[in-house]
């Protein structure tokens, strides 16, 4: 089945560490996105990329930084820069730059940093 | 900038009474407007959209929703709620940034089903 995987589900890191968050797609979509969602904030925008080793800082990109070497897969890392790295993160695609396509999303993946 | 606002975080209906769940959006050219919904501890998953033509939606699981352009509105509604109803509903708007694509979510609204 097409989907996208993002992987751990869970994640525990200690204050200070980078953690890189998976994200992989098999849906042929050009473009990537990733969420960050707190409560009662909705989802705010950190990265996006509609085609490889191309992307867009979203609304909220400071702490982070991605990489998109293939058209399947666009990990996020956490860097211990992001002042407030616990969250819930979700990847995204869709298949391209058009407006009126809607985005795909995979499970999630819940970061603690204690 | 484009943005949607959902009026009401949270939001809690009887068991087979009406479900409406409002969204109004800021744009100044034609917006690409979408309702998803998301169930604890998983991604979003789309319930309808709008892009151009008829301004009466139909989505999945009994929802619809209305383009009022007047009113600047996309409101989700459901004319009787079932208890696996019970999820965070999202309002979201496409735009160009960029040149890209860029979709923009509201704060979400949590709907309780009372049986």
């Amino acid at each position: 089945d097409g989907g996208i995987t993002q992987s751990p589900k869970y994640l525990f890191r200690k204050e200070g560490q980078n953690v890189t968050l998976s994200c992989e797609q098999n849906l042929n979509h050009d473009a990537m996105y990733w969420y960050r969602q707190d409560p009662g904030q909705g989802l705010r925008l950190i990265y996006y990329s509609q085609i490889v080793n191309d992307f867009q800082k979203g609304d909220i990109a400071e702490g982070y930084s991605v990489s998109r070497e293939k058209k399947e897969s666009f990990p996020l890392t956490v860097t211990s820069a992001q002042k407030n790295p616990t969250a819930f993160y979700l990847c995204a695609s869709s298949r391209g730059s058009t407006l009126s396509y809607e985005l795909y999303f995979g499970t999630g993946t819940r970061l603690t940093v204690t | 900038a484009q943005s949607v606002t959902q009026l009401g975080s949270h939001v809690s209906v009887s068991e087979g009474a009406l479900v409406l769940l409002r969204c109004n959006y800021s744009s100044s050219v034609p917006p690409y407007l979408f309702w998803y919904v998301q169930y604890p501890n998983q991604g979003l998953q789309l319930l309808l959209k709008y892009t151009t033509g008829a301004t009466l939606v139909k989505g999945i699981n009994g929802f619809e929703a209305e383009f009022k352009k007047s009113e600047t509105s996309f409101h989700l509604t459901k004319p009787s709620a079932h208890m696996s109803d019970a999820a965070e509903y999202f309002c979201a708007v496409s735009s160009l940034a960029g040149g890209y694509q860029k979709v923009t979510f509201g704060i979400g609204t949590k709907l309780q089903v009372i049986p």
